[in-house]
């Protein structure tokens, strides 16, 4: 089946370790986005890339970290500079014949002890 | 930067009942998106409008692009304990990042069997 996979599906760490998100699809989708959702928020940007070896700083870039080395993946670290790193994080892809329609994985939560 | 605005923020309602909720942005929009997300999973692509005034249906699921190109509506009729979840708009203004979307803050909907 074609789709989006994040793991882990729930993360704990401890203050001051960086940790690293995973997302792969397998949709052929060029382009690819990392959002955090909090409660009683809109998702909000991390990052996102157009291409492989690409990416933009989103609206909220600090303290997390991607690459792009291959067009099915697009893994996020989270890093000790990020503050509050405790949230819901969603991964997205992106159809290029549909320029706007975004897909989003099943989400990782990550929760920092 | 732009806004968006969705209502309500939370309904509660009886199995059967008809459901309406909106979006409103500050600028004019070209693409408005309609997700549903359930507790813990990534949200779901329900409609895609691409063009002012379009109308599209999706099962029991209705949504229109606004003539004025600032607004959405999502109609959810004869609605099921299954509908329960969180629904969010989404869209792109004109003149905004290329493949940016920004988000509502969603509309939380129990329905009691």
């Amino acid at each position: 089946d074609g789709g989006i996979t994040q793991s882990p599906k729930y993360l704990f760490r401890k203050e001051g370790q960086n940790v690293t998100l995973s997302c792969e699809q397998n949709l052929n989708h060029d382009a690819m986005y990392w959002y955090r959702q909090d409660p009683g928020q809109g998702l909000r940007l991390i990052y996102y890339s157009q291409i492989v070896n690409d990416f933009q700083k989103g609206d909220i870039a600090e303290g997390y970290s991607v690459s792009r080395e291959k067009k099915e993946s697009f893994p996020l670290t989270v890093t000790s500079a990020q503050k509050n790193p405790t949230a819901f994080y969603l991964c997205a892809s992106r159809d290029r014949a549909r320029t706007d329609t975004q897909y989003f994985g099943p989400g990782t939560r990550l929760t920092v002890l | 930067g732009q806004q968006l605005n969705q209502s309500p923020q939370s309904m509660f309602i009886q199995e059967g009942e008809d459901v309406s909720m909106n979006c409103t942005s500050s600028s004019i929009f070209n693409t408005w998106l309609w997700y549903k997300q359930e507790p813990g999973e990534g949200p779901v692509l329900l409609i895609a409008l691409y063009k002012a005034g379009e109308l599209t249906s999706n099962g029991r699921l209705t949504a229109q692009f606004g003539i004025t190109r600032k607004d959405s509506f999502l109609n959810i009729s004869a609605s099921i304990p299954s509908d329960v979840g969180i629904y969010f708009c989404a869209g792109r203004g004109y003149g905004g990042a290329t493949n940016k979307l920004i988000f509502g803050t969603g509309t939380l909907l129990a329905v009691q069997p």
